[in-house]
């Protein structure tokens, strides 16, 4: 069974960087591809980015390259990094494990970021 | 890339079918054949029902289907139970590479 489940510091001030943690078990994340999705308070899904089992990342232009995801092998974990946070960014992040093309069908519960002063 | 169009909200009775559409342009929905759909309930993780437009992964009900005619995907539920009363997600690939979302529906079962 795999679970994944995010974690992070909920309160993130502006101008400060996001650091979210992806903890996963059930399964070796190395063979898989991986993505971060968010949805801010009242509106959809927005895709983040996405990790290859080779490695290789791509990520939503509208973040203006602010994005890093990064993979820990060692630790069953995946990593999303954001920088210069502003309110716009507050949301409800996901990870989850899938295709990036085709879907992904495996998913955390979310954690909340909330960016304020 | 603009997120996809779908209905805010769609309602229905038990036992009724419902169709929720998803509108993109020619650069996502309208050229690939990646549409997906998640059902998101309150408090847990979305789940992927429809994926490639049409296939359901294994352990979702047969009473959801997926279709696209040109740059419109829609979702099917057919006979309706309380238990689908949740937000739809649709997606679809997109020629920047990445997918794009569309804003979600609220299905309420009457």
């Amino acid at each position: 069974q795999v679970q994944l489940q995010e974690s992070g510091p909920g309160l993130v001030k502006p101008s400060e960087t996001l650091s979210l943690t992806c903890s996963v078990s059930g399964g070796s994340i190395s063979r898989y591809d991986w993505g971060w999705i968010r949805q801010p308070p009242g509106k959809g899904l927005q895709f983040i980015g996405h990790i290859f089992s080779n490695g290789t990342t791509n990520y939503n232009p509208s973040l203006n390259s602010r994005g890093t995801i990064s993979v820990d092998s060692a630790n069953n974990q995946i990593s999303l990094r954001l920088t210069s946070m502003t309110a716009a960014d507050t949301a409800i992040y996901y990870c989850a494990r899938g295709l990036v093309w085709s879907g992904y069908y495996y998913w955390g519960r979310g954690t909340l970021v909330t960016v304020s002063s | 890339q603009s997120a996809l169009t779908q209905p805010a909200s769609v309602s229905a009775s038990p036992g009724q079918s419902i169709t929720i559409s998803c509108t993109g342009t020619s650069s996502d929905i309208g050229t690939y054949n990646f549409v997906s759909w998640y059902q998101k309930h309150p408090g847990k993780a979305p789940q992927l029902i429809i994926y490639e437009v049409t296939n359901r992964p294994s352990g979702v009900s047969r009473r959801f289907s997926g279709s696209k005619s040109g740059n419109t995907a829609s979702l099917t539920i057919s006979g309706l139970l309380t238990e689908d009363e949740a937000d739809y997600h649709c997606s679809s690939y997109t020629n920047s590479d990445f997918p794009v979302f569309g804003g979600g529906t609220k299905v309420t079962v009457l």
